[in-house]
């Protein structure tokens, strides 16, 4: 069935290091992913996507890296600030469907 | 431009009410998706509209409804409110085009309590 998870539920960093978030999916046919970033009183804001033909893609500070033999996707946050504290999510999306399927989220914590 | 506008913000009912959300998207798109957001579930996908057309529908009882004007504005419905239906409702608009893979953009959502 669908399925987006995460293999960690929560995650701290100390300021300035990097971060990787990781998630898992289940469904072979996916074929576009996307980061959302949370923070509290907000709705989930775009990050970064990647479409099944590419393994990488970089943006400011964030990279995400696309696994398709082991349906794993990353997402890397490099020199990690305290704006980046908040929910992280991944969704995947298949062509025609019309809809994204999230995982559950990791809470990433930057400590000063 | 605008963002996805969610009115209203917070909304308190009690258990066998019914209650309407509101959602403009970001001018120009034409497809609105709406999502539920609750601690135990996550973030679930409700339904899509696109064009005044509901394309894809979650797997949510009859009572969630919605529908989409000729504006692209967008409306969604609970009747019968339960308890259970305690959540963040948000809004994603997407896509010019109504091509699918396009990412969304999500409105700060309504707070539903029911009591």
């Amino acid at each position: 069935g669908e399925s987006v998870g995460l293999h960690l539920p929560t995650l701290s960093v100390q300021e300035g290091d990097n971060s990787i978030i990781n998630c898992a999916y289940s469904n072979s046919a996916s074929d576009y992913f996307i980061w959302y970033k949370q923070e509290s009183g907000k709705g989930p804001q775009f990050i970064i996507d990647i479409r099944s033909n590419m393994d990488k893609r970089q943006g400011q500070r964030v990279t995400v890296l696309l696994n398709k033999t082991v349906k794993h996707l990353s997402l890397q946050i490099a020199a990690t600030q305290p704006g980046d504290s908040a929910v992280y999510f991944c969704a995947e999306d298949i062509q025609g469907a019309q809809k994204l399927v999230f995982g559950q989220g990791t809470r990433l914590t930057i400590n000063p | 431009k605008a963002g996805v506008t969610q009115t209203p913000r917070y909304l308190i009912k009690t258990r066998g009410q019914q209650v309407t959300l509101s959602c403009s998207p970001i001018s120009g798109h034409r497809s609105v998706s709406w999502y539920q957001q609750t601690p135990g579930q996550g973030l679930q996908f409700l339904f899509e509209y696109f064009s005044e057309t509901q394309r894809n529908k979650g797997n949510f009882p009859g009572r969630f409804s919605g529908r989409q004007f000729s504006n692209s504005r967008s409306e969604m419905n609970v009747s019968t409110l339960e308890l259970g239906d305690s959540a963040l409702y948000l809004c994603a608009s997407s896509s010019e085009t109504g091509i699918s893979n396009e990412k969304l953009f999500f409105g700060s959502g309504t707070q539903l309590s029911v009591l």
